[in-house]
């Protein structure tokens, strides 16, 4: 089964820095992968999507992650962080025949934005 | 606009007591999911449905059972709600990427 690791459950940026979430799938075939953003009390927002196109992925609200095959990786960076980003972020891997497209998430990494 | 809509973003309920949390979806997506959230634990898999009638366990299914009689709507059911059910319920749908998803239905079991 495949398994999703994001390192660290808390970043701490400050206004105007890179903000980088890391995430690594265990999967022996490339899967489709996923970040989300949730902010409070609200349910998850897609930001981008992997599915075997381009790797490098551009989604909303300036965030991109690059897909890494050698490295079974897929970072999510935004260059500049603004107030805004402070939310929880959870990567997900879908394998690609996966029976009913289920989503395995990791812990989620909750990011919080100094002034 | 896709929606999936919960009937409940809050909830309380007593230790015992049977407990229906209810998903809507107006995609036409053939799956959907019920998901828990817990504080470190990320999002676990209790049960999904790949079409109508049709369910499998996720990954925590012990305690709940669902039912989908409709292509739209994914009810999951709590027989005896229990403390330890205390947890934020999230809903999904897919069609063949990505997931939508609903509010979320903070439940809590006193």
């Amino acid at each position: 089964a495949q398994s999703v690791t994001q390192l660290g459950s808390h970043v701490s940026v400050s206004e105007g820095a890179l903000v980088l979430l890391r995430c690594n799938y265990s999967s022996s075939v490339p899967p489709y992968l996923f970040w989300y953003v949730q902010y409070p009390n609200q349910g998850l927002q897609l930001l981008l999507k992997y599915t075997s196109a381009a790797t490098l992925v551009k989604g909303i609200n300036g965030f991109e992650a690059e897909f890494k095959k050698s490295e079974t990786s897929f970072h999510l960076t935004k260059p500049s962080a603004h107030m805004s980003d402070a939310a929880e972020y959870f990567c997900a891997v879908r394998m690609i025949k996966a029976a009913g497209n289920k989503l395995t998430f990791g812990g989620g990494t909750r990011v919080l934005v100094k002034p | 606009d896709v929606k999936v809509t919960q009937s409940s973003r809050y909830l309380v309920k007593r230790t015992g007591e049977k407990v229906f949390l209810e998903c809507v979806q107006d995609m036409d997506h053939e799956n959907m999911f019920w998901y828990r959230q817990d504080p470190g634990l990320g999002l676990r898999l209790i049960y999904f449905s790949y079409d109508v009638k049709m369910k499998e366990k996720g990954d925590i299914p012990e305690g709940y059972s669902v039912s989908r009689e409709k292509k739209e709507r994914f009810s999951l059911i709590l027989e005896s709600a229990s403390t330890n059910q205390t947890s934020m319920y999230l809903c999904a749908s897919s069609g063949y990427t990505e997931a939508f998803f609903g509010q979320g239905t903070r439940l809590t079991v006193v």
